[in-house]
């Protein structure tokens, strides 16, 4: 079946790297994708990653993605207050009536 | 408009009374989603609209949870007899739909709602 887990929080202290980890049971994804959400509002996409790629880097952010183990992660350099945010894994597949499936969000807690 | 909006932004009801939500899509996307986010529960999907057509209702948690598109384009989400379990904030979310390079969902602030 399909299903995305995520660990709900990470604490981490201004200005070192945050790293967010996924992990998914279907390996038919086409896209693999990173959304974020601040208070009070929808959510946002972050980044994405194309299913036959192992690395995407964009500014701050490194999504790893190791389709063996169905691991993805999102790495943020030098966390930032404004980090500070649910970050929601989240994949799609090809012929599947355009549906995403996302995992419950981690909570990123920045440490002063 | 220039992104999805979504009304009321809140909505504060009695236990037994039925309430609608609105969605208004960006303009142009075919495909239209709504999620159901609960404190502790993360995003839980709904329903979906291709066009005016639901191909897939499987998150609907009872029937007294509808919704409907007109015009391939407002939706409605409408929950009868609400219970407290209903309390939660539901959000929508657009895109451009099949043969979208990664199909990115666009969503809405969400509507808040609190069954009291």
């Amino acid at each position: 079946g399909e299903d995305v887990e995520q660990s709900l929080f990470l604490s981490v202290r201004e200005g070192d790297s945050s790293v967010i980890n996924c992990t998914y049971t279907d390996s038919s994804s086409t896209y693999l994708y990173w959304y974020k959400q601040e208070p009070g509002a929808g959510l946002q996409l972050l980044t994405y990653i194309f299913s036959n790629m192992d690395m995407k880097q964009d500014q701050r952010l490194t999504v790893l993605l190791n389709k063996k183990d169905k691991h993805l992660s999102l790495r943020i350099a030098d966390t930032q207050t404004g980090d500070s945010a649910i970050y929601f894994c989240a994949e799609s597949f090809m012929n599947r009536d355009d549906k995403i499936i996302f995992g419950k969000g981690t909570r990123l807690h920045i440490l002063p | 408009g220039a992104g999805v909006s979504q009304s009321p932004s809140n909505k504060v009801t009695e236990k037994g009374k039925d309430v609608e939500l609105r969605c208004d899509p960006i303009s142009g996307h075919t495909a239209l989603y709504w999620y159901r986010q609960s404190l502790g529960q993360g995003l839980e999907f709904l329903i979906y609209f291709q066009g005016n057509s639901a191909p897939d209702k499987s998150g609907l948690p009872s029937d007294r949870f509808s919704a409907e598109r007109t015009g391939g384009s407002v939706s409605t989400l409408t929950i009868q007899r609400t219970q407290q379990e209903d309390s939660a904030v539901y959000l929508c979310a657009s895109s451009l739909g099949s043969g979208a390079i990664h199909n990115e969902q666009f969503f809405g602030p969400g509507t808040r709602l609190t069954v009291l």
